[in-house]
């Protein structure tokens, strides 16, 4: 069964604390990317990877880091920097980092920091 | 600066009517434009993908539009069930870039 699994579904957090979310994917894809969702926004890209240990900031990566250690996982940590990190995170790959391949998107994370 | 709009924001329709979403968009040079529909709480997933030389798509109920003159989609569902309650998100992709640019979304709510 191939897919991207993003773990958990929810995640509850005190604020200054970190946490890290998990994305998984089998689709032997090479690049991976992490999007946050608002109410009413449209998703806004946060990192990306196009190939194991390389990875590029996106639009809002201040207060987040990631790693692709491995070509599989693409784990985002949201740190006590991120000023308003309660949101709706979405992970997605896709064969290559070119815009014309499709992005798979897995089931997301909502994540809820007080 | 790249955006991408889609009207309207939310719509609601009885089931078996038929409806048009609407995206215009900004993004030059255009590479490719996508529908994805989102279910409450899910990741999208995609409808449909068209280049520039693409009129129309259709994937079963949906069908795609692509004017890329006037830099307008619009997303036509026909029959409409109960299951396609969920946001149509509109995205555009710029040539020699690696980004998507993603419309907020219209929300569509089918009632029996």
């Amino acid at each position: 069964d191939g897919g991207i699994t993003q773990s958990p579904k929810y995640l509850f957090r005190k604020e200054g604390q970190n946490v890290t979310l998990s994305c998984e994917q089998n689709l032997n894809h090479d690049a991976m990317y992490w999007y946050r969702q608002d109410p009413g926004q449209g998703l806004r890209l946060i990192y990306y990877s196009q190939i194991v240990n390389d990875f590029q900031k996106g639009d809002i990566a201040e207060g987040y880091s990631v790693s692709r250690e491995k070509k599989e996982s693409f784990p985002l940590t949201v740190t006590s920097a991120q000023k308003n990190p309660t949101a709706f995170y979405l992970c997605a790959s896709s064969m290559s980092g070119q815009v014309s391949y499709e992005q798979y998107f897995g089931p997301g994370t909502r994540l809820t920091v007080t | 600066k790249n955006q991408v709009e889609q009207s309207p924001q939310s719509l609601i329709i009885l089931e078996g009517k038929n409806c048009t979403l609407q995206c215009n968009y900004t993004v030059s040079p255009f590479s490719n434009l996508r529908w994805y529909k989102q279910d409450t709480g899910r990741g999208p997933v995609s409808l449909t993908i068209m280049t520039f030389s693409e009129n129309t798509k259709s994937n079963g109920r949906y069908t795609a539009t692509l004017d890329a003159d006037t830099k307008q989609s619009s997303l036509h569902i026909t029959a409409s069930q109960l299951s396609d309650s969920a946001s149509y998100i509109c995205v555009v992709s710029a040539r020699s870039s690696y980004k998507l640019i993603f419309g907020s979304g219209t929300r569509l709510l089918v009632r029996p």
